[in-house]
C-alpha cells in the first residue's frame, strides 16, 4: 500500500519568514495530493490540493509543487502569520479508483513566532 | 452548504463497554469515510463507503469494529468492546465521489479508561 513520509516534524519560524513542509510517497499510481491544516482541537481543513496532471498550484500566500519523477511534493507558506501556527498534513491517494483512501503524512506542527 | 456532521462530541466509557458514533456527510455526497486519528498522528483510514456499499475496509479491527451506512447517507461507527488503545478522535468525511476533495466532520474524541 502507500506509505507517505512528511518532514519536518516540527517548524518554527517568525512571521512573514517562509515555510516548507516536505513529503514523499511510495506508489506511483498515486494521482492526487491534498494539504490539510488543523488547528488543536479542530477538524482538518483542505487548504489546497493538487493532481498528478499540474506540476505547481498556487493560492495567495500558499503553494504546492509535485515532482512525480522523484515522487515528492511540497507546501510553501509566504508572508507567514501568526494565525497559520498549526499542524499540516499531506496525503496521497489514486482518486477515482477503488484505492482512493487517503494515506496522511505524520503531520508538521508549524510554529509563526509575532 | 452545511458541512459534516457528528455526534457526540465526546464520550468516556471504561474497557470492555460499547461506543457508536453518529454522522451525517454533506447533503449528495456519496464516497463516506471514517477515520481515526491517535493523538500526535495523522488520520488513518478505518473504513470507505460508496453510497451504501464498502470500499475499504482493510483496516478496520473487525473483530470489534463494525460500521454501516444505511440508505446511503447516514452512518455509524462502532466500537464492541472498546480497548484501551481505542482511545482516539473518530473523523468522519465525505466527499461528492470516491477519491473527490474530503471535507471532515469535528470529530468524536473518545477516551477509554
Amino acid at each position: 500500500g502507500e506509505n507517505v513520509e512528511q518532514h519536518p516534524s516540527t517548524l518554527s519560524v517568525q512571521e512573514g519568514d517562509s515555510a516548507v513542509i516536505k513529503c514523499t510517497y511510495s506508489d506511483s499510481a498515486s494521482n492526487y495530493f491534498p494539504w490539510y491544516k488543523q488547528e488543536l482541537g479542530k477538524r482538518p481543513q483542505l487548504i489546497i490540493d493538487i493532481r498528478s496532471n499540474v506540476g505547481e498550484k498556487k493560492d495567495q500566500r500558499i503553494a504546492v509543487t509535485l515532482n512525480k519523477t522523484a515522487k515528492h511534493f511540497s507546501l510553501h507558506i509566504t508572508e507567514t502569520q501568526p494565525e497559520d501556527s498549526a499542524v499540516y498534513f499531506c496525503a496521497a491517494s489514486q482518486a477515482g479508483t477503488s484505492y482512493g483512501k487517503l494515506t496522511f503524512g505524520q503531520g508538521t506542527i508549524l510554529t509563526v513566532h509575532p | 452548504e452545511a458541512g459534516v456532521a457528528q455526534s457526540p462530541r465526546y464520550k468516556i466509557i471504561e474497557k470492555r463497554q460499547s461506543v457508536a458514533f453518529w454522522c451525517n456527510p454533506i447533503s449528495g455526497h456519496a464516497t463516506l469515510y471514517w477515520y481515526q486519528q491517535i493523538l500526535g498522528q495523522g488520520p488513518k483510514l478505518l473504513i470507505q463507503f460508496q453510497n451504501n456499499g464498502v470500499v475499504d475496509d482493510s483496516q478496520l479491527p473487525k473483530d470489534r469494529f463494525s460500521a454501516e451506512r444505511l440508505k446511503g447517507v447516514d452512518s455509524t461507527l462502532k466500537i464492541q468492546p472498546a480497548k484501551l488503545e481505542d482511545s482516539a478522535v473518530y473523523l468522519c468525511a465525505s466527499s461528492l465521489d470516491n477519491g473527490g476533495k474530503q471535507y471532515f466532520g469535528p470529530g468524536t474524541r473518545l477516551t477509554v479508561t
